[in-house]
């Protein structure tokens, strides 16, 4: 079975440019997370969607990110202007249900460069 | 203060030793806990939960203090396969959502 999908694995842009994440998640999940790895910061959940419509998305560091669900089987976080501090991997994740959100599957990641 | 705080490590064992890691969460609220571990460049992927009572899956032990706030994982026997980091995970009270704060994660590297 297809795990959950992450387009693309590697993006070095310049400052300032637009940059699209997408992601599909498991087919059949109803939850979906947007996540941002550093090393200075860890792992943090940036905003998650239930049933295509956002929940929580005060993890959104600014008004620079932005995040759509336009169907089931599609996500994409966008970054306008990109910045040299948004270089990180930014992984996708979805699960299957309330009482199993806490199991979620992650994509394997997008790791963003911003020169 | 974080909400949930690990030793980064790394902890350095041999094969077969036995290794604890410890993570304290802040919110006294929390209700769910949970171990991850990711390898090397790779996704996060869950481990185990961590159960009021302590629950075992094989070579691994997972217990939960409430009144000191910390959980624990146990790994008897390690393995080379078992290096990674393990990712401490608390779900954001009040519980009924997926949203999880992860820990930064503690390092072991299992030497032959």
């Amino acid at each position: 079975d297809a795990g959950v999908i992450q387009s693309p694995r590697h993006e070095v842009t310049e400052m300032g440019q637009e940059v699209t994440l997408r992601c599909k998640p498991i087919s059949g999940h109803d939850y979906l997370f947007w996540y941002r790895q550093t090393m200075m910061r860890g792992l943090e959940l940036l905003i998650y969607f239930n049933n295509n419509v956002p929940i929580d998305d005060s993890g959104m560091p600014e008004d620079r990110f932005s995040a759509k669900m336009p169907n089931a089987s599609f996500s994409t976080l966008k970054i306008q202007p990109s910045e040299p501090r948004d270089s990180a991997v930014y992984f996708c994740a979805s699960s299957f249900g309330t009482a199993s959100s806490y199991e979620q599957y992650f994509g394997p990641g997008t790791r963003l460069t911003v020169t | 203060r974080k909400e949930v705080e690990q030793d980064p490590g790394p902890f350095n064992v041999p094969e077969g030793a036995t290794v604890a890691f410890n993570c304290t969460y802040s919110n006294s609220a929390s209700q769910s806990f949970f171990w991850y571990r990711q390898d090397c460049r790779k996704e996060p992927k869950l481990l185990m939960s961590v159960y009021s009572s302590g629950n075992e899956d094989g070579r691994f032990t997972a217990q939960l203090n409430r009144a000191s706030q910390y959980i624990s994982l146990l790994i008897r026997d390690s393995k080379l396969s078992d290096s990674a980091t393990y990712l401490c995970v608390v779900i954001a009270p009040p519980g009924n959502t997926g949203k999880l704060i992860f820990g930064q994660g503690t390092t072991l590297q299992v030497k032959p």
